[in-house]
């Protein structure tokens, strides 16, 4: 079956540390999004890309970066880790238009 | 800009008594909707989603919702709330224009009593 999955589940980094988090599809989508979750917000976008080579800053992009560079992966960079990003993160990933978004099983990212 | 807005962030119900978990949204164009559901220390889990045509979609679990143009509304209802309905839930949209990515709305805890 068709899965997207998330490494690594957890994750404790120190401040100033760059972390890389891992998203993989295998739904064969062109769109990849990440999203964090926090208390009070719901979800909220950070990156997403359409395609390879693709990538578009969301509505909380700042400190984070991605690289599409085949369709399967769409790893989530922190430059230099904050404690404000201390949160839940998901990776979704949704065919055409008006097909529904599969969501991984997500990364909780603690920054000590 | 595409917005959700769910106004109730706790709502609970007896089990067997009816549910409704309310959302409204706001975007340019036609709007797709959806509602995903996520238990504790997991994923989302989709629900069922609007499209185009009859304005009562059919979902999981016994699911439904009701979309509502002139209202702006897409609520999600079941008629008999069970225990294991306890969960929280997410009504997301997207313009039926350009964007693909989902905006979701801040969640509504559903506690069903027994």
């Amino acid at each position: 079956d068709a899965e997207i999955t998330q490494s690594p589940r957890h994750k404790i980094t120190e401040t100033g540390r760059q972390v890389t988090l891992a998203c993989h599809q295998t739904w064969n989508h062109n769109n990849m999004f990440w999203y964090r979750q926090d208390l009070g917000h719901g979800l909220r976008l950070i990156h997403y890309s359409y395609g390879v080579q693709d990538t578009n800053k969301g509505e909380v992009s700042d400190g984070y970066s991605v690289s599409r560079s085949n369709t399967e992966d769409l790893p989530l960079t922190l430059e230099s880790a904050a404690s404000s990003q201390t949160s839940v993160y998901f990776c979704a990933s949704s065919g055409q238009g008006g097909t529904e978004a599969f969501f991984g099983q997500g990364t909780r990212l603690t920054v000590v | 800009a595409q917005s959700v807005a769910q106004p109730e962030d706790q709502v609970n119900v007896a089990e067997g008594n009816p549910l409704t978990v309310k959302c409204t949204y706001s975007v340019s164009g036609n709007p797709y909707l959806f509602w995903y559901v996520q238990y504790p220390n997991r994923g989302l889990q989709f629900l069922l989603k609007y499209i185009t045509g009859d304005n009562l979609v059919k979902g999981s679990y016994g699911f439904e919702a009701e979309f509502n143009k002139s209202q702006t509304s897409f609520h999600l209802k079941k008629p008999s709330a069970l225990v294991s309905d306890s969960a929280l839930y997410f009504c997301a949209v997207i313009s039926s224009g350009s964007a693909r990515q989902l905006t979701f709305g801040s969640g509504t805890q559903l506690t069903v009593l027994p």
